[in-house]
């Protein structure tokens, strides 16, 4: 079945920082999201991407879908604190019926 | 609008008891999907339900099977508990008119927390 890789498994910057995650796939996706999950909360969504190349921003976050659509990334800028948590992609497998995440990048931000 | 809800929050019990966790889903959204996710891992898939019927299964055991009511709340059941059965589940809701920025996008309850003895 459908499996995302996600790479580093765990990273820890100093506040000001730059980060980032990558999200790799050796097949064609249909298309890729990316959540975000504080240390002992629940995943919430942060964006989905579609189209080949596409690049999306939401202030600080930069995401990215490959031309071939087998990779993502999410490039923070200047991490602060409150970046804290775990990053997920995750990807549709057989349909749009289930959802399969990536193992995750856990990002520390050191004050 | 209410978001997912989840309930119990945390439970404790033992090797071959069996469990239900419950879900209400999102204002809106009519399919509901359940996840287990274990210390330091990414949640796993375990099924989807949509129009009260399964719509599709990850790589989990029979022992995992699960109900969905015409308001769209779910329940996940799971019996002879096993030690490796501890873990967060997570309840997702998605689709209808209520689904942000999409259908397929899914909204998170704050999961249940099974430890099991």
């Amino acid at each position: 079945g459908q499996q995302v890789m996600q790479i580093p498994q765990y990273q820890h910057v100093q506040e000001g920082e730059d980060f980032t995650t990558y999200c790799n796939s050796s097949t064609t996706l249909s298309n890729i999201q990316w959540y975000k999950q504080r240390p002992g909360g629940h995943p919430v969504f942060l964006i989905q991407l579609v189209k080949s190349g596409e690049v999306k921003k939401q202030k600080r976050l930069t995401f990215q879908f490959g031309e071939a659509k087998k990779n993502s990334s999410l490039h923070i800028t200047a991490t602060q604190t409150t970046d804290v948590g775990t990053y997920f992609c995750a990807a549709f497998s057989g349909g749009y019926n289930k959802l399969i995440f990536g193992a995750g990048t856990r990002l520390a931000v050191h004050p | 609008e209410t978001g997912v809800t989840q309930s119990p929050t945390h439970l404790i019990k033992t090797r071959g008891q069996q469990v239900t966790l419950r879900c209400s889903s999102q204002s809106g959204h009519n399919t509901v999907s359940w996840y287990q996710q274990a210390l330091g891992q990414g949640p796993q898939f375990i099924f989807q339900y949509y129009r009260e019927e399964e719509n599709g299964r990850g790589n989990f055991p029979p022992r995992f099977s699960g109900l969905q009511f015409p308001n769209y709340s779910s329940e996940l059941n799971v019996n002879a508990l096993e030690l490796d059965d501890s873990a967060l589940y997570l309840c997702a809701s998605s689709g209808g008119q209520g689904a942000p920025s999409g259908a397929n996008v899914l909204t998170f309850g704050a999961g249940s927390r099974l430890t099991v003895l």
